[in-house]
């Protein structure tokens, strides 16, 4: 057990629709990073946020956001749903606010499946 | 950006056999993580390893960052160690999140 919590664990639904994926941190850990695993991309980074603020951007589509909250829980926001959505999206916390210096431990991740 | 390169790309083995499993990356590091990814999806944290070398049981792993590439060994293989493994390297001048490499895929058979 990493320490970093995801729900739900499986999310069935149909194209067009919006969902809310949600992550907790481990104890103590101030960055959060969302990445998505798909069969044909692999596992890509997404977005990481530290303390509230967005601090890095990677291949999010403009139909995805995030935010952090104050106690440090994210949500990654998935709307206009497509099938090729359909993935495993990994939520992962660090102590600090750069991955170049500190391990990054992942959660069991939300599987995500558009009808 | 930064190229993450692992092999091989698929390996079967008997249980108890030892294998070694490559990580190449095309340019300098600060650190490096090693992952098992489980049948059931989950990533398992193996090791943070930017360089030198590391043991966890059967598991041990070696950096050599001057020479660009990672290396996990696996010994007295067993069958809950199959699934896929990563490694993982934050690209250089980035803000810190991990690039992967395509993965190993292991089976281990009894």
């Amino acid at each position: 057990d990493s320490g970093v919590t995801q729900t739900p664990k499986h999310l069935i639904t149909a194209t067009g629709q919006r969902v809310t994926l949600r992550c907790s941190p481990r104890s103590g850990d101030l960055s959060v990073y969302w990445y998505q695993q798909s069969l044909d991309q692999g596992l890509q980074f997404l977005i990481q946020y530290y303390n509230g603020e967005e601090r890095a951007k990677g291949n999010i589509l403009e139909r995805f956001s995030a935010q952090q909250f104050p106690d440090l829980h994210s949500e990654l926001n998935l709307s206009s749903l497509e099938l090729g959505d359909s993935a495993l999206y990994f939520c992962a916390s660090s102590v600090g606010p750069s991955g170049l210096y500190n391990e990054q431990f992942f959660g069991p991740g939300t599987r995500l499946t558009v009808l | 950006g930064i190229q993450v390169e692992q092999s091989p790309p698929d390996l079967i083995l008997q249980e108890g056999a030892n294998s070694t499993l490559r990580c190449n990356f095309s340019d300098s590091v600060n650190n490096l993580q090693w992952f098992h990814q489980n049948p059931w999806g989950q990533l398992i944290n193996l090791f943070y390893i930017p360089s030198g070398t590391k043991q966890n049981g059967r598991l041990s792993a070696t950096t050599v960052a001057t020479e660009r590439y990672s290396l996990l060994y696996i010994s007295s293989s067993q069958t809950t160690d199959s699934g896929v493994y990563f490694c993982a390297v934050p690209p250089r001048g980035g803000l810190g999140n991990l690039i992967f490499g395509k993965g190993t895929k292991l089976s281990v058979k009894p």
